[in-house]
């Protein structure tokens, strides 16, 4: 059973725009929160955390939100840019063990 | 650190043959960690090893998966046989512990025709 889905297999932003990319999660118990990105022929690297106890993390140009009441993850990417076509993964944490979403594929149109 | 270091990239091979995918964590990672990504499930954790000895193997599909890890440095995920289901990318990653974020290897792609 899939704790953690990313309904949108795929996404495509103009340049500028801001990329949204969502994932849901169904276990309460989740204390920690990760966004990984992947390029073709690369394994995932971490992007960008967040912690259950907030609700907003910011790095640059890449902001987390975390809605806990609806269990819900978002990443921002503002502005979106060529480099940041990739797949992204969001990764929840229970009793010290990630799970994975399935990756939303981003595609940034120059 | 070279990183997470995976061998081969790439592996095309029979169905019915032993396949040996290889991996070498950063050094002083506690935790090692085999993932496979598929379209359908995304990446799904396999096994995962804490200094050297199997935690979690329930991910593990089959018995024709096994998993070693017989020094801190090197760890080989077999299938025997293996079968054109088993097509999918292979992840190996490490941690210094099991709480913090992940470092992949490039990940080995595996065809079973």
């Amino acid at each position: 059973d899939q704790q953690v889905k990313q309904n949108s297999p795929s996404l495509s932003v103009q340049e500028g725009r801001i990329s949204i990319l969502n994932c849901d999660y169904t276990n309460s118990m989740f204390d920690y929160f990760l966004w990984y990105k992947k390029y073709p022929a690369e394994g995932p690297t971490f992007l960008i955390s967040i912690s259950s106890i907030k609700d907003k993390n910011e790095d640059g140009r890449f902001t987390v939100f975390l809605n806990k009441s609806a269990k819900h993850l978002s990443l921002h990417i503002v502005p979106s840019q060529p480099g940041d076509s990739a797949v992204y993964f969001c990764a929840a944490r229970s009793f010290n063990q990630f799970y994975f979403g399935t990756g939303t594929s981003l595609t940034v149109i120059p | 650190d070279a990183g997470v270091i995976q061998s081969p990239r790439h592996e095309v091979t029979e169905m019915g043959q032993e396949v040996t995918l290889r991996c070498k964590p950063i050094s002083g990672h506690d935790y090692l960690f085999w993932y496979r990504q598929t379209m359908m499930r995304g990446l799904e954790l396999l096994i995962y090893f804490n200094n050297n000895v199997p935690i979690d193997d329930s991910g593990m599909p089959e018995d024709r998966f096994s998993a070693k890890m017989p020094n801190a440095s090197f760890s080989t995920l077999k299938i025997q046989p293996s079968e054109p289901r088993d097509s999918a990318v292979y992840f190996c990653a490490s941690a210094p512990g099991q709480a913090y974020g992940y470092t992949f290897g490039s990940g080995t792609r595996l065809t079973v025709v």
